[in-house]
């Protein structure tokens, strides 16, 4: 199967500082690729889509200055919670889309990324 | 908008048949996936409907009914290792980069 990475894979920091988080799809091409956020024991839920060269599209609710998404190239893309608050914390997990066979789309998820704010 | 339905909390025993059901509502249905995650841990896929009828992929089986608005992720000889949220989402072919939008997942809990 593909291979999606993020990298920090877990992290702690201190209220009002910022977070770069970066999501590698490493054996093919993304065009696309997602950024979600999962509270405990709840669902996940899309914050915005990242498009390469353009800028992210964003969910309704979700502020995109204070999430900023960055799609540099095929391979990568960042998201950095800007001014952290101890809401912030959550799992945040990255998706590479990858086109298959008959033009289906498949998602695939990177480990995640928890984030911690004190 | 859309909405999609499954249960929250399934248990089953080692060795049974578990059916976890995902009902949904979409304008612009263009698939539907199912993906296995564990606590703490991120998605993995497991299988993908865009017609009718059933795939079947070793244990897992999954059915997609469009008229309905209805699937299934059928698990066989079920092992403790599939103790795990089992998350149903759906593709709208209308909304921008095909996202998915998922339901809230169905916790199985495999016993002895």
């Amino acid at each position: 199967g593909a291979v999606v990475s993020q990298h920090p894979s877990r992290v702690i920091c201190k209220s009002g500082t910022s977070v770069k988080i970066e999501c590698r799809s490493l054996d093919f091409q993304a065009t696309t690729m997602f950024w979600y956020r999962q509270f405990p024991k709840q669902s996940l839920m899309l914050m915005a889509t990242s498009n390469e060269g353009s800028k992210a599209t964003y969910e309704q609710g979700v502020e995109k200055d204070k999430f900023l998404i960055n799609h540099a190239s095929l391979t990568l893309s960042t998201l950095t919670v800007t001014s952290a608050h101890p809401e912030d914390s959550s799992f945040y997990i990255c998706s590479s889309k990858r086109r298959g066979r008959f033009g289906t789309d498949t998602q695939y998820f990177g480990p995640g990324t928890r984030l911690t704010v004190l | 908008g859309q909405n999609i339905d499954q249960p929250t909390e399934m248990t089953a025993t080692e060795g049974a048949i578990v059916q976890i059901n995902c009902t949904y509502q979409t304008s612009g249905f263009n698939g539907l996936f199912w993906y296995q995650q564990h606590a703490g841990e991120a998605p993995t896929f497991l299988s993908y409907n865009v017609l009718d009828g059933l795939e079947e992929k070793g244990r897992f089986s999954s059915f997609l009914s469009r008229s309905k608005g209805y699937s299934y992720l059928l698990l066989k000889e079920l092992q403790m290792k599939d103790s795990a949220s089992y998350l149903c989402a759906v593709r709208d072919e209308r909304a921008a980069g095909n996202k998915l939008t998922f339901g809230g997942g169905t916790r199985v809990l495999v016993k002895p």
